[in-house]
């Protein structure tokens, strides 16, 4: 199993631009999630699916959408990037929790810098 | 007030030496716990989930106490190779599926 992959793993936008960030598992995850990382603020959720076709907001959602419309697949798309969203992007997948097999695998990550 | 609160360190240490980290917990709701180890530049890694009666992986030890809302991990006889960064998570009981973290505790192992 490739477990989860992420692309990019590096971009550079323009303010304004827009991009997706592709994320992709092949271990059957209900759960999905999509955090941001900066220093000094540990991992922020951005938003989360808990299965194909439902999708909710973490702690961080302004600025990104999602979508689920496959069970291994939950691309992030920045609408219009801002330098504010410079930041180290990591995509994670889980069982569903309540299974007893909810701990988060990661992927490698996006290092996006907005300029 | 976030949901989990950790001590971000430093923590340095020598080689051998015993460490402990400490977390503690909002929501006397959330289910599961887990130690997460972080490189750096790369993604986090679970390191071991924390159950009730306490577990232990080799030299770490990770023990869970629900009545001050609080998980420790214990590394002992540290390595060189055990520098990194430590997350703590808990798994929310008020939204399902949603892992917490904390910020993370950087340790130093130095020879």
């Amino acid at each position: 199993n490739a477990g989860v992959t992420q692309t990019p793993k590096f971009q550079v936008l323009k303010t304004g631009q827009s991009m997706t960030l592709q994320c992709a598992q092949d271990m059957n995850h209900e759960y999905m999630s999509w955090y941001r990382q900066d220093p000094g603020m540990g991992l922020r959720l951005i938003h989360y699916s808990v299965g194909a076709g439902i999708t909710d907001q973490g702690e961080v959602p302004n600025g990104y959408n999602v979508s689920r419309s496959t069970t291994e697949d939950f691309p992030l798309r920045l609408l219009s990037a801002a330098p504010s969203q410079t930041s180290v992007y990591f995509c994670a997948s889980s069982y569903r929790p309540g299974t007893g097999l909810a701990s988060q695998y990661f992927g490698p990550g996006t290092r996006l810098l907005v300029l | 007030r976030k949901e989990v609160e950790q001590d971000p360190g430093p923590f340095n240490v020598p080689e051998g030496a015993t460490v402990a980290f400490n977390c503690t917990y909002s929501n006397s709701a959330s289910q599961s716990f887990f130690w997460y180890r972080q490189d750096c530049r790369k993604e986090p890694k679970l390191l071991m989930s924390v159950y009730s009666s306490g577990n232990e992986d080799g030299r770490f030890t990770a023990q869970l106490n629900r009545a001050s809302q609080y998980i420790s991990l214990l590394i002992r006889d540290s390595k060189l190779s055990d520098s990194a960064t430590y997350l703590c998570a808990s798994l929310g009981g008020s939204t399902l599926g949603r892992l917490y973290f904390g910020r993370g505790t950087q340790l130093t192992v130095w020879p």
